[in-house]
This record gives structure tokens, sequence and C-alpha cells, in this order.
């Protein structure tokens, strides 16, 4: 069975700054994907990034970029030029085979 | 637009009396999840299909069912619903394979038991 643990329940950051949000997780699988959901007071989750594992280089999608340490098994999430719109909550998950797990999750909120 | 359906979006019921919520998916994804999330929790995986192999998890109530009569539809059933199963239930949809297994979520089903 895999675990996903987020140590961070609470984090804050200035509009505009930089914040990681952290994220280990354990599994036996080899080939499996890890992913960042963002849940925001409408709690309509979606997606923000996704890491196949197979694949040594970090995600990136605008913003938000990934530091993925396969052999630690960590999975960061980098937030640049921090927004409003971006306070949520983000939930780390693992996928496999159709197989979930997801993280207890990080509250963040962005203030002005 | 291809989507995740959640019906209804609020559903109030009595102590005890059966609740039928269901999920609908246009996007042809090979598997369907039922998540239970409380408030400022993480949803908590319940049982999801991998096409029609139903895999319940170890710590799901007995109370909770679910059925998947074909790819686009599934239905959770709780059978006697107590006060603690008023939650937000998140139903959402995922393809292993080419899909690199994103999960797309519906809007939720809000439960309030009285």
């Amino acid at each position: 069975a895999q675990t996903v643990t987020q140590s961070q329940p609470e984090m804050s950051v200035q509009e505009a700054e930089t914040v990681t949000l952290s994220c280990t997780y354990d599994t036996s699988e080899s080939n499996y994907y890890l992913f960042w959901y963002k849940q925001p007071p409408s709690r309509q989750m979606i997606l923000v990034i996704r890491q196949e594992a197979y694949k040594q280089q970090n995600a990136t999608e605008n913003r938000f970029s990934v530091n993925f340490q396969k052999a630690a098994k960590s999975f960061s999430l980098k937030i640049s030029d921090s927004q409003l719109g971006d306070t949520a909550m983000y939930f780390c998950a693992f996928a496999n085979a159709g197989k979930s797990t997801f993280g207890d999750g990080t509250t963040l909120t962005v203030k002005p | 637009d291809a989507m995740v359906i959640q019906n209804p979006r609020y559903q109030v019921t009595q102590f005890g009396k059966p609740v039928t919520l269901s999920c609908s998916q246009t996007l042809n994804h090979n598997v369907m999840y039922w998540y239970q999330q409380k408030s400022s929790q993480a949803p908590k995986l319940l049982f999801h299909y991998y096409d029609k192999d139903f895999n319940n998890e170890a710590d799901t109530p007995d109370n909770f069912q679910s059925r998947r009569p074909n790819t686009s539809f599934c239905f959770l059933d709780i059978r006697s619903p107590g006060l603690g199963d008023a939650a937000m239930y998140l139903c959402a949809t995922s393809r292993v394979g080419a899909g690199g297994e994103t999960q797309y979520f519906g809007p939720g089903t809000r439960l309030l038991v009285l």
C-alpha cells in the first residue's frame, strides 16, 4: 500500500512571493503518477500539476513547478508570484493502475 | 464540454432513510471513484471501479454500496444514513493508460442527515 504525507497543515505567503509545499510518499511501485490538486473554498477539486515517475524532468505549469526526487520519494510544489486566487487547500496525490491515495492537505493562504 | 456531473448538488435525508447519489461522465474514462470529504479534511476514498471491476476500500462501512451500470454512470447508495455520514461526496474519473491517471472531479453532492 502507498502512503502520502504532507507535513504542513497550514501555510501563508505574501502576494507575489514564492512558496513551497512539501510532500513525501512511500510505495513499492516503480511506475506511478504524482499530482498536486487544488481545492478552493468552492470545493471544486482541480489539477494543478502532474508528474510521471519515469520522467526525470520536473514538471512545470506556468507559475507552478515541482521538485521530484524519486530516490528520496519527495514531491514538493513551488508556487511563484503567488496570487490571491491561489488561496486554497492543496493535496498531494499518488496514482497507479487506478489506485489513488491523497495526502491530508495543506491550507495555503495568500495575503495581500 | 466533457465533464463529470453529480446529482443532486444538495441532498437532505432523514436518519436511517436510504439515499442514492449519482455521477455521470462524458469523458469515457475507465475508472470512476467515490470519495467522502468532511470539512477541512482530505477526501477519503470509499471505492472505485476500474472498468467493471469493483474495488472496495477496507475501511469503507458496509452501509455504503455502489453500482456502475455502464461506463458513463456510477451510483453511491447509503442504505441507512447516520449523522456521521453528513459530508461532501465527490465523484471522480480517470483513464488508466493513455490518460495519465489524472482525476477529474465533479462538483460534489453535499449530504445533510437530519
